[in-house]
């Protein structure tokens, strides 16, 4: 079956504009994450929606970061006022139901480079 | 102390080698643990998880645990030049009523042919 796809796979955009990533996770899967993935660097937990409970949001960076998930599947990230700091790989995966112990499944990431 | 700590590398091992890879944990509550492998410019895919104490064997790959030491392992047998990576550990918590898998920051492996 299909596997997460996230859009756009690549985004350039000016400081300042505001940025929106999409994100469709597995079909039946309650649970997604965003990641953020620097030049080099690990994976940065940003959020976690878990079926209709409320989702953690512990790894947001700033209030310029927000996410929400419609219908209990796709998300969308937004990134407010961009800065050349938010430049990124950002990453989505899901999992079937986000009990301890799931494999996370990623998508493919949109690479966001702001000018 | 990060969470979940790794070596950054680069890990340069010859092909056929046996390629150690490991990972340290602050989170005695930490229950799950897993390696992703990275290929570069991609995104991560799930090598092994493992949950009790011991060894977990799949194929050239070999996942330890040592809750006691809350230290986590990876071994690839007969390492081959495509298992040149990033390898992430990744440790799954429990924290404020959320279970939070955290990365470390990955360890870069380069097999020489």
């Amino acid at each position: 079956g299909a596997g997460v796809s996230q859009s756009p796979s690549n985004k350039v955009t000016e400081k300042g504009k505001d940025v929106e990533l999409r994100c469709d996770p597995i079909s039946g899967h309650t649970a997604l994450y965003w990641y953020r993935q620097s030049l080099g660097q690990g994976l940065e937990f940003l959020i976690y929606f878990q079926g209709n409970s409320a989702p953690d949001k512990s790894g947001l960076p700033s209030d310029r970061f927000s996410a929400e998930r419609t219908g209990g599947s796709v998300s969308t990230l937004t990134i407010q006022r961009t800065q050349q700091e938010d430049s990124a790989v950002y990453l989505c995966a899901s999992s079937p139901t986000g009990t301890s112990g799931e494999t996370q499944y990623f998508g493919p990431g949109t690479r966001l480079l702001v000018l | 102390q990060k969470e979940v700590e790794q070596n950054s590398g680069p890990l340069s091992v010859p092909e056929g080698a046996i390629a150690s890879l490991n990972c340290t944990y602050s989170d005695r509550g930490s229950q799950s643990f897993f390696w992703y492998r990275q290929y570069s410019g991609k995104s991560p895919e799930l090598i092994m998880s493992i949950y009790s104490n011991g060894d977990k064997e799949d194929g050239r790959f070999t996942a330890q645990l040592n809750k006691a030491s809350q230290y986590v392992s990876l071994l690839i047998r007969d390492s081959q030049p495509s298992d040149s990576a990033t390898y992430l550990c990744a440790v799954n918590m429990i924290s404020g009523g959320y279970q939070k898998v955290t990365f470390g920051t990955g360890t870069k492996l380069q097999v020489i042919p």
